[in-house]
């Protein structure tokens, strides 16, 4: 079965530093992997996504995360943290039916909080 | 162009009762996928609608039940409301193919009492 795996439930990091969210995933077969963003009272709010191509992915608002085969993980990484970015962050992975549709498989999230 | 728009955002039900929730996807979306999340949790699917059809079925109940319009709009009823309903339920539209991220709505918060 698929899965992702957040290992941290909450990373602190100074205003200006640079930040990573971990996560690790286990699928059979190509991964298709997503980070989403959540805001206090709010849906969910795409970053970027890791379909096939370069292992580094650039998505929104500064962040990147990195694709690596060899250590089944997917970081989302941003070089310079802003308070703003603080919010709850969800690793993905887009599971396949053999009828042809798809779920995601959320990991249990981490709280990012960026200290002033 | 609006965005996943769901209805209402906030809810209070009492035990046994049944509601329903209502969903409009992104413009030129044609699926939608409902999930459940509870408090402290992520995301987890409930059910997913393709061409007014459930397609695709998570680990609920049938308690949990949708329907799909022509429009693509989509609504999720929960009967026999239990306290452990209690959740932020998200809305996500997408299109139907493989390579494309979904739209998630803001969420209706369903309290259970």
């Amino acid at each position: 079965a698929q899965s992702v795996a957040q290992p941290e439930d909450q990373v602190n990091v100074a205003e200006g530093n640079p930040l990573t969210v971990k996560c690790t995933y286990s699928v059979s077969g190509n991964p298709y992997l997503f980070w989403y963003v959540q805001y206090p009272n709010r849906g969910l709010q795409f970053l970027l996504k890791y379909i096939t191509g370069d292992n580094l992915v650039k998505g929104s608002y500064g962040f990147e995360a990195e694709f690596n085969k060899s250590q089944t993980s997917f970081h989302l990484k941003k070089p310079s943290a802003l308070v703003s970015d603080s919010a709850l962050y969800f690793c993905a992975v887009r599971d396949f039916t053999t009828s042809g549709t798809y779920k995601y498989i959320f990991g249990t999230g981490t709280r990012l909080k960026v200290l002033a | 162009d609006a965005g996943v728009t769901q209805s209402p955002t906030h809810l209070i039900k009492t035990r046994g009762q049944q509601v329903t929730l209502r969903c409009s996807p992104k413009s030129g979306h044609d699926t939608v996928s409902w999930y459940q999340q509870a408090l402290g949790q992520g995301p987890q699917f409930i059910f997913q609608y393709y061409e007014e059809e459930e397609r695709q079925r998570g680990n609920f109940p049938d308690r949990f039940s949708g329907h799909q319009f022509p429009n693509y709009s989509s609504e999720l009823n929960v009967n026999a409301l239990l306290l452990g309903d209690s959740a932020l339920y998200l809305c996500a539209s997408s299109l139907s193919t493989w390579d494309t991220e979904a739209f998630f709505g803001q969420g209706t918060r369903l309290t259970v009492v």
